[in-house]
């Protein structure tokens, strides 16, 4: 079963444009959220996270916004760069716990 | 610093062939995972461990065995490989003392049983 969904395959923008993915879970008990960007013929690497008990996280252009009552998440890219470029996966757990449950992922094209 | 380091890149094998996936990581964790990526599925866990001589079952173990000797590496064993299991292999890990520490992956082994 799948706890973590990131129902868009694809989403193109213009660079500059904000650039939306969103992700979606099931188990009430996740408490910790992450996104990963993946690069082609790399490694995911951590972009930014939050927790349960926040709703809003900020880091430089990427903003994550946490809808626990509709359990939703969102990553928020301002403004979309063509570097952006890549597959993001959204991330879920719980605290403590060892297992984390990834998306599909989402392939961003931000085009110049 | 190297980070996580997976090898082989590539890898074909014929069915019912085994083969030993090695990653090592020199940062010191104490997690250790391996995932498996297929498409439209993300990322599933296969096997993780929290400690030398402490391993786990993830989302999807069959097939797969897995020892931690030393913080430092940790294999994945195909025991006799299935087409089922052609995927990406990804190896992370980290911190285990905070439990918001965030993975840190590998480059990758991209597998695939003909």
């Amino acid at each position: 079963d799948q706890q973590v969904k990131q129902n868009s395959p694809s989403l193109s923008v213009q660079e500059g444009r904000i650039s939306i993915l969103n992700c979606d879970y099931t188990n009430s008990m996740f408490d910790y959220f992450l996104w990963y960007k993946k690069y082609p013929a790399e490694g995911p690497t951590f972009l930014i996270s939050i927790s349960s008990i926040k709703d809003k996280n900020e880091d430089g252009r990427f903003t994550v916004f946490l809808n626990k009552s509709a359990k939703h998440l969102s990553l928020h890219i301002v403004p979309s760069q063509p570097g952006d470029s890549a597959v993001y996966f959204c991330a879920a757990s719980r605290a403590w716990n060892n297992d984390m449950r990834f998306g599909a992922g989402t392939r961003l094209t931000v085009k110049p | 610093n190297a980070g996580v380091t997976q090898t082989p890149k590539f890898q074909v094998l014929k069915t019912g062939q085994s083969m030993t996936l090695q990653c090592a990581q020199d940062m010191n964790h104490e997690y250790m995972s391996w995932y498996r990526q297929d498409p439209g599925m993300g990322l599933r866990l296969i096997h993780y461990s929290v400690g030398a001589g402490i391993t786990d079952q993830g989302e999807v173990p069959n097939g797969y065995n897995v020892s931690r000797s030393t913080t430092e590496d940790f294999p994945l064993r195909l025991l006799s490989a299935a087409p089922s299991q052609t995927s990406v292999y990804f190896c992370a890990s980290r911190y285990r003392s905070s439990y918001n520490s965030p993975l840190h992956f590998g480059n990758g082994t991209r597998l695939t049983v003909t």
